[in-house]
């Protein structure tokens, strides 16, 4: 099976600049999460969603952060405006149900950069 | 908040030998663990989980797990250089959620 899509995997821009992060996820998964990986540092729930409503956003900076998922598919995730401390790579995860103890799969990530 | 604890390293480990990655977590309530990889620059991928007392063995991988001392490690039997990456340990954050609270991971050298 294809995995976990995402786009684009890098970028750079300027602080105060905004940015938006996309997320196919695996077919048939119901579940979908974005991390933010810090470098050093693990990878940290930002958001999930379980089809198109959200489920936990409790770490998600919401004066900047903003993620959505329409269809119950793919998702976008943007920040506006971004600081120098948002430079992490962003990470994407699918599952197949909500409480999945199996783990799961995470795409290749989006690196960004911001100066 | 759950917390897990690692040692960040680096641990340095010479081929053959066993390497024992250590994990702590504050949450008593905890039932499942997971233990990823991490090559630098690539994304992590899950390679165990445990969720009772005891061992699991996976080809060169065992995950232990002791629930009373809040304790979960991670042995690689006949390390080789191809182990040499950061591994993290991760537990449900609960809350109804199951996303995953992470530690920041140890990261291995196996030594040629």
């Amino acid at each position: 099976e294809a995995g976990v899509a995402q786009s684009p995997r890098y970028k750079i821009i300027e602080k105060r600049q905004s940015v938006a992060f996309w997320c196919n996820p695996i077919s048939g998964h119901a579940t979908l999460y974005w991390y933010q990986q810090i470098l050093g540092q693990g990878p940290k729930l930002l958001i999930q969603f379980q089809n198109n409503g959200v489920v936990d956003d409790s770490q998600l900076p919401k004066d900047r952060f903003s993620a959505e998922r329409l269809k119950g598919v793919d998702s976008t995730l943007k920040i506006q405006p971004a600081k120098l401390e948002d430079s992490a790579v962003y990470l994407c995860a699918s599952s197949f149900g909500q409480n999945d103890n199996y783990g799961y799969t995470f795409g290749s990530g989006t690196r960004l950069t911001v100066v | 908040q759950k917390e897990v604890e690692q040692n960040s390293g680096p641990l340095s480990v010479p081929e053959g030998a066993i390497a024992s990655l250590n994990c702590t977590y504050s949450d008593r309530g905890s039932q499942s663990f997971f233990w990823y990889r991490q090559y630098s620059g690539k994304s992590p991928e899950l390679i165990m989980s445990i969720y009772s007392n005891g061992d699991k063995e996976d080809g060169r991988f065992t995950a232990q797990l002791n629930k009373a001392s809040q304790y979960v490690s991670l042995l690689i039997r006949d390390s080789q250089p191809s182990d040499s990456a950061t591994y993290l340990c991760a537990v449900p954050s609960g809350g109804g959620a199951d996303g995953l609270t992470f530690g920041k991971g140890t990261h291995l050298i196996i030594q040629p």
